[in-house]
């Protein structure tokens, strides 16, 4: 198993810039979750979803969307990018709420 | 609301000595309290874990005590070793929302 994969590793965007954050996990699991992490501080919530079809909002939403089509997949799209947004983006997965979340190696992301 | 408090943020200890971080939290009805590791560049992943149903929990040097009354929980690592410094996360569930949040970290640094 490849367990919780990102892509990019990198990436720098420009100010107004959209791109999309890839996470993937062959695990099966039900719940995924999008982290940021600021430079030395901890991890804030974006967007969680409870399985495919189904999203919902975590304590940073503002700027960011998902959309979770397939158990598998559950993208994270970045519309018109603003240094605020600079960070590293982690992926995790776990097949309840109430069980270790896997996650991902990061995206790091830097807004120009 | 939703309120998760570590401490302390920083802490060092001498190698061989025992450490103790401390997390607080507000919902009442939360019944499982995760503690997460962060080496330096690397993703988080889960180091121990309790459930509401036990008071502590050992793992080697690695021990969880949960006390439910007063909404805490502590991780206590003993006979430290170089391979301990890291930041150290807690993660309590919220189950109103099915989501855990994660406190703000402990950054333990080991001293040789």
């Amino acid at each position: 198993n490849a367990g919780v994969t990102q892509t990019p590793k990198f990436r720098i965007l420009k100010i107004g810039q959209s791109m999309t954050l890839q996470c993937a996990q062959d695990m099966n699991h039900n719940y995924m979750y999008w982290y940021r992490q600021d430079p030395g501080m901890g991890l804030k919530l974006i967007y969680y979803s409870v399985g495919a079809g189904i999203t919902d909002k975590g304590e940073v939403p503002n700027g960011y969307n998902v959309s979770r089509s397939t158990t598998e997949d559950f993208p994270l799209r970045l519309e018109l990018a603003a240094p605020s947004q600079t960070s590293v983006y982690f992926c995790a997965s776990s097949p309840s709420s109430s069980d270790t979340q896997y996650f991902g190696p990061g995206t790091r992301l830097t807004v120009l | 609301g939703e309120n998760v408090e570590q401490h302390p943020s920083t802490l060092s200890v001498q190698e061989g000595d025992s450490a103790v971080i401390k997390c607080t939290y507000s919902d009442s009805a939360s019944n499982y309290f995760p503690w997460y590791k962060q080496e330096l560049g690397k993703r988080p992943q889960l180091i121990i874990d309790i459930r509401s149903n036990v008071g502590e929990k050992k793992d080697q040097r690695i021990a969880v005590t949960l006390n439910k009354t007063a909404k805490h929980f502590s991780l206590h690592i003993t006979e430290t070793q170089p391979e301990d410094s890291a930041v150290y996360f807690c993660a309590p569930l919220y189950s109103s929302a099915s989501k855990i949040i994660f406190g703000s970290g402990t950054r333990l640094s080991i001293r040789p």
